[in-house]
Parts: structure tokens; sequence; C-alpha cells
């Protein structure tokens, strides 16, 4: 399974946009990009899943650039809730067994 | 989404008693499901992946003769910690994969936190 790469931790104020980036140099051709957040005390949340290219949906966007060794999380406007860990996980393609192998995590801090 | 629910959410409990872990997919079938175990303030780590009507696989370094699994049916899956001990003490997550989805979202359940006193 491929392994990611991630800042530990970044720092946001409400309202910005925030971009978290992933590094994935060995994906494999059948491995998707996952994002999840995790809360304490809860269990991981799924924000995004992508191949290639932009994905976007309600909550955030998913930029791949064509070689796919890096992927990069948007989250537009953020609040004070959006404060928790970010993971990025490669691997959990259709053919692929699910089998999801979790990095440190970005823990983004969102202050007033 | 698909929703993944444990029991129970929290449980104490004396050094060398087992605690049954239960792991439920409530509106998908998942042929399976995965076993995670997290420490404060670090990440998750997959201990084991459960097949149904299988044995389960387990991570390099988990003991499976201490964390049984068993995944009886299509939307159940439990862990069970044996002769538990104070450093067993963690947030145990399970999470199983809806493949009616298109996408093969995973979806974690909510956690059990175990404490062994």
């Amino acid at each position: 399974l491929a392994k990611t790469t991630q800042p530990i931790s970044m720092d946001s104020y409400e309202g910005q946009e925030v971009n978290i980036t992933c590094s994935h140099n060995n994906i494999a051709t059948n491995d998707y990009i996952t994002w999840y957040q995790q809360f304490p005390s809860q269990g991981p949340r799924f924000i995004i899943q992508g191949y290639k290219t932009k994905v976007t949906n309600e909550v955030a966007s998913l930029f791949i650039p064509a070689d796919r060794k890096s992927s990069t999380l948007s989250l537009p406007r953020v609040s004070l809730s959006d404060t928790a860990v970010y993971y990025c996980l490669v691997g959990d393609g259709p053919s692929n067994t699910g089998k999801l192998i979790f990095g440190q995590g970005t823990t983004l801090q969102v202050k007033p | 989404g698909a929703v993944v629910s444990q029991h129970p959410s929290w449980v104490i409990c004396k050094s060398g008693t087992s605690v049954k872990i239960e792991c439920r997919s409530l509106d998908f079938q998942a042929t399976t499901m995965f076993w995670y175990r997290q420490f404060p303030k670090q990440s998750l780590m997959l201990m084991a992946t459960s097949n149904e009507g299988s044995k389960a696989t387990y991570e390099q370094g988990v003991e499976k003769d201490k964390f049984l699994i068993n995944h009886a049916s299509l939307t159940l899956s439990t862990l069970t910690v044996t002769s538990a001990h104070p450093e067993d003490s963690s947030f145990y997550i399970c999470s199983a994969r809806d493949r009616r989805q298109g996408i093969h979202e995973q979806f974690f359940g909510p956690g059990t936190r175990l404490t062994v006193l």
C-alpha cells in the first residue's frame, strides 16, 4: 500500500479557504485517493474520494494532478467546527481489498 | 450514507477479563470489515481484516489469540479482547466497505473506548 505524507498541523481562520496537500509517490494504478475527517473520540468520516483530475462535493474539492503523486484537499470558507484531523489515504479502489493504512494525518486548527 | 454502529460505546473492565465489541453495518451488507486501534494523539492502526465466513487476517504484530475476531454474518463482526490488561486500553474502531455506492466508500463506526483497570 502506498505511503502518504501530509503536514502534521495547519492553522487557519474562519472564512478562509484551506488547502491540505498530501504526497503519495508510490500510488498504484488501481489506487483511489480518499480523505477522511476525524473529531476526538469519534470514528473517521468520509469527505471525498477521487482517482484523477478534480472532484467536488458539497463540502470539499479534491485536486489530483496528472501524475497522481499528490493530491490537495480544499475546504472552502472553514468554520470553527472544521477543526479536526484530516487523513489522506490511497488504495481503496474498486479492485482493491479495501485495506487502508492511516498516516499521521493533518491537525487543522481553525481560529476565530 | 451508510451507517456502521458499534456496541458498546465505552467499557471499563478489570484486568484479566475478556471484552467483546460488536460492529454492525445497519443498512448494507459487508463481506469485509476492518478493525483499528487508536491511542491518544495517535493515528489509527489497522489491526485486522474481518472476512465473512472465514478467518480474519491480522496485521503484523497483532496477536490473533488475544484479539479474537468473528464475522458470522454479512452485517456483524465482533472483536473480543481476551485477558485484557491496562496496555490494551485504547479506542477501537471498525469500518465496513459499502460496495453498493460505486465509489467504494468505507464507513467507520463511532468507536469503542476500552479502559482496563
